[in-house]
């Protein structure tokens, strides 16, 4: 499985936009690269994923460089309520992948 | 409400004693995972099910945890004489396939 890096914690203010990159420097070719966010007291839930170049879709972007050994969440505008701990997971589409979350970074938002 | 439910939400219990949680996933997915999470840390792979069949369980899973999935619906995990480091958030997804995984709110485990 391919290990993922990002950092612990961040810090924005609202209205801002915030780019959160995960590293994975040894992800396979049938990997995919997916992102959730979680609020205490709650499950994970999906954000976005994407296999190459941009995704985009109503709540984030992700961006995946060509050599596709990291990626970057892209929060637009951010309020208080995207604050959460975001996930960077890499994992193929198919077979028993089963998927392995790390730490996490913390994001927090401020007024 | 279709989505992934977990019951209780809550559960205080005493060191040695058994406990059972509950998880209706959302009914067209096949896969079910249990997950454990504590503070500071993200979720755990605990055991995942496709269908009815216990596919895989974490090494790291202690005997005292068992868990069901009857039927291929709901699933069940139980902890056995429970200690206090198993004190946790445990959380159940499911998915179709190998897609995106939906959570439950989880349940909170506090062991005294």
């Amino acid at each position: 499985l391919a290990k993922t890096t990002q950092p612990i914690s961040m810090d924005s203010y609202e209205g801002q936009e915030v780019n959160i990159t995960c590293s994975h420097n040894n992800i396979a070719t049938n990997d995919y690269i997916t992102w959730y966010q979680q609020f205490p007291s709650q499950g994970p839930r999906f954000i976005i994923q994407g296999y190459k170049t941009k995704v985009t879709n109503e709540v984030a972007s992700l961006f995946i460089p060509a050599d596709r050994k990291s990626s970057t969440l892209s929060l637009p505008r951010v309020s208080l309520s995207d604050t959460a701990v975001y996930y960077c997971l890499v994992g193929p589409s198919g077979g028993s992948y089963i998927p392995t979350f790390g730490r996490g970074t913390s994001l927090i938002v401020h007024p | 409400d279709t989505g992934v439910s977990q019951d209780p939400r809550h559960k205080i219990t005493k060191r040695g004693q058994n406990v059972t949680f509950r998880c209706d996933p959302i009914s067209e997915h096949n896969r079910l995972y249990w997950y454990r999470q504590t503070l500071g840390q993200g979720p755990e792979f605990l055991t995942y099910f496709q269908n009815e069949a216990q596919l895989e369980k974490s090494r790291l899973l202690s005997d005292r945890f068992s868990a069901e999935r009857p039927k291929g619906s709901f699933s069940t995990l139980e902890i056995q004489r429970t200690e206090q480091g198993d004190s946790a958030m445990y959380l159940c997804a499911s998915s179709l396939g190998n897609e995106k995984l939906f959570f439950g709110s989880g349940t909170q485990l506090s062991v005294l």
